[in-house]
């Protein structure tokens, strides 16, 4: 079946850090892949996703780019703010949507950025 | 718009107790979900409903019956709460086709002593 894995947390990084977050997935097919954010308290918000191959989401300063030959969709910002802080979910999707087995989401990793 | 609703907020159940968790959406999707958020575990799929009517087990259903009375609305219910149950829910809905984003509700947020 479909997997994704990505770092645990917590992430701790200073104000204006680069960030990297790594997620690898497996899937039978050509999933979509998404990241997906949680601000404390909060549900999940769409932050970016890619459908194909080399494609490169991006959002809020946030990209991520489908690398189908080594099954990855790290995400990186090139400088973090406080207001970052929230747990990031990678996420896979095959056949879109998810059909009925829905999304298959990473465990999360909780960001924390200090001023 | 409010996009996708979950009521309550919040809940505090005995082991044993009954109790429905509802979600609405005014997106005007045709598919919607269930699922669960467990510290250290990600999500997880509890059930999922194509379009009215029709609803399919996911990945962890048991204790769990759902409720997909029209387009709006999808309801989860539990009928003996235990406390493995103690969870964060989410309402997910997606338009359906080739479209592949979801969108998810606020949560609930359900404690079972």
């Amino acid at each position: 079946g479909n997997s994704v894995t990505q770092m645990e947390g917590p992430v701790t990084l200073s104000e204006e850090a680069f960030l990297t977050i790594n997620c690898t997935y497996t899937a039978t097919g050509y999933p979509s892949l998404f990241w997906y954010v949680q601000y404390p308290g909060e549900g999940l918000q769409l932050l970016l996703k890619a459908t194909k191959a080399d494609d490169k989401g991006s959002n809020k300063g946030f990209e991520a780019t489908y690398r189908k030959e080594t099954t990855s969709f790290h995400l990186e910002k090139g400088s973090v703010q406080v207001s970052d802080s929230a747990v990031y979910f990678c996420a896979l999707s095959e056949p879109p949507g998810g059909g009925a087995d829905g999304l298959t989401f990473g465990k999360g990793t909780h960001l924390i950025i200090q001023p | 718009n409010a996009g996708v609703t979950q009521t309550p907020k919040f809940q505090v159940l005995k082991t044993g107790q009954s109790m429905t968790l509802q979600c609405a959406q005014d997106m005007n999707h045709n598919s919607m979900y269930w699922y669960r958020q467990d510290p250290g575990m990600g999500l997880r799929l509890i059930y999922y409903s194509a379009s009215e009517g029709t609803t399919d087990k996911g990945e962890v259903p048991n204790g769990y019956n759902v409720s997909r009375l029209n387009k709006r609305e999808f309801s989860l219910r539990l009928e003996s709460a235990a406390p493995s149950q103690t969870s964060v829910y989410f309402c997910a809905t997606l338009l359906g086709g080739s479209t592949d984003t979801q969108y998810f509700g606020p949560g609930t947020r359900l404690t079972v002593l």
